[in-house]
């Protein structure tokens, strides 16, 4: 069955450092993956969207990349701040059907 | 633009007992999902619509959950009856897209926390 990995154990780093966040998955070949930011007591927040043709995609200072050898995406936040604390999902459709799924997540917490 | 609405925010309620949440996606969205999310989990797709009809409802449990989208536009999830196992988070999901399977953007709402005693 199809299965999204990331890291459920949290993330500390020093503000200014760039964090680098993982999503693994198996059995599939999803044509495109999200990354969603939450925050406590809301719902995810859309972010970056990248597809199975790009390598790398940038917004302001997120980078997300796509490696379809290796099956994996790297989300990484640089420079980042204390307001960069968060849970951050990713999420791929499923093979041969319209919805989603979503990693457990990976709760990032920038210390001052 | 107005972001998606759900109510209530929180509900307790005893097992066995039935409860019901609503959600209205953002105006002209086709797509609306309700999503259960377990305390440390990702969220789990319950039930798809595209307007008013369901696309995927295979991990809804049928015996016990039931959804409908009147109209293409608002949505109810109810929950009769309720067990211990259900206590989540319940978010609602709407996107513009009416391309089945076509990449998207998905806008959630706050979410109905739900606690079952």
């Amino acid at each position: 069955s199809q299965k999204i990995e990331q890291n459920s154990e949290a993330l500390n780093i020093q503000e200014g450092k760039t964090a680098t966040l993982t999503c693994n998955y198996t059995n599939y070949s999803p044509a495109y993956l999200q990354w969603y930011r939450q925050d406590p007591g809301r719902g995810p927040v859309f972010l970056l969207l990248i597809r199975e043709n790009e390598k790398e995609k940038r917004k302001e200072r997120l980078k997300v990349t796509f490696d379809t050898t290796l099956k994996q995406s790297l989300f990484h936040i640089t420079a980042s701040q204390p307001a960069d604390s968060a849970t951050y999902l990713c999420a791929l459709p499923t093979s041969g059907t319209y919805k989603y799924i979503f990693g457990t997540g990976t709760r990032l917490k920038v210390l001052a | 633009e107005a972001g998606v609405a759900q109510s209530p925010r929180y509900k307790i309620i005893e097992k066995r007992q039935s409860v019901a949440f609503w959600c209205n996606p953002i105006s002209g969205h086709a797509t609306l999902y309700w999503y259960q999310q377990i305390l440390g989990q990702g969220p789990k797709l319950l039930i798809q619509f595209q307007n008013n009809g369901v696309v995927d409802d295979s991990q809804l449990p049928k015996d016990r959950f039931s959804a409908e989208r009147l109209k293409g536009v608002d949505s109810t999830l109810k929950i009769q009856p309720a067990k211990l196992e259900d206590s989540a988070v319940y978010l609602c999901a709407s996107s513009f897209q009416t391309l089945a399977g076509a990449a998207d953007t998905q806008y959630f709402g706050p979410g109905t926390r739900l606690t079952v005693l």
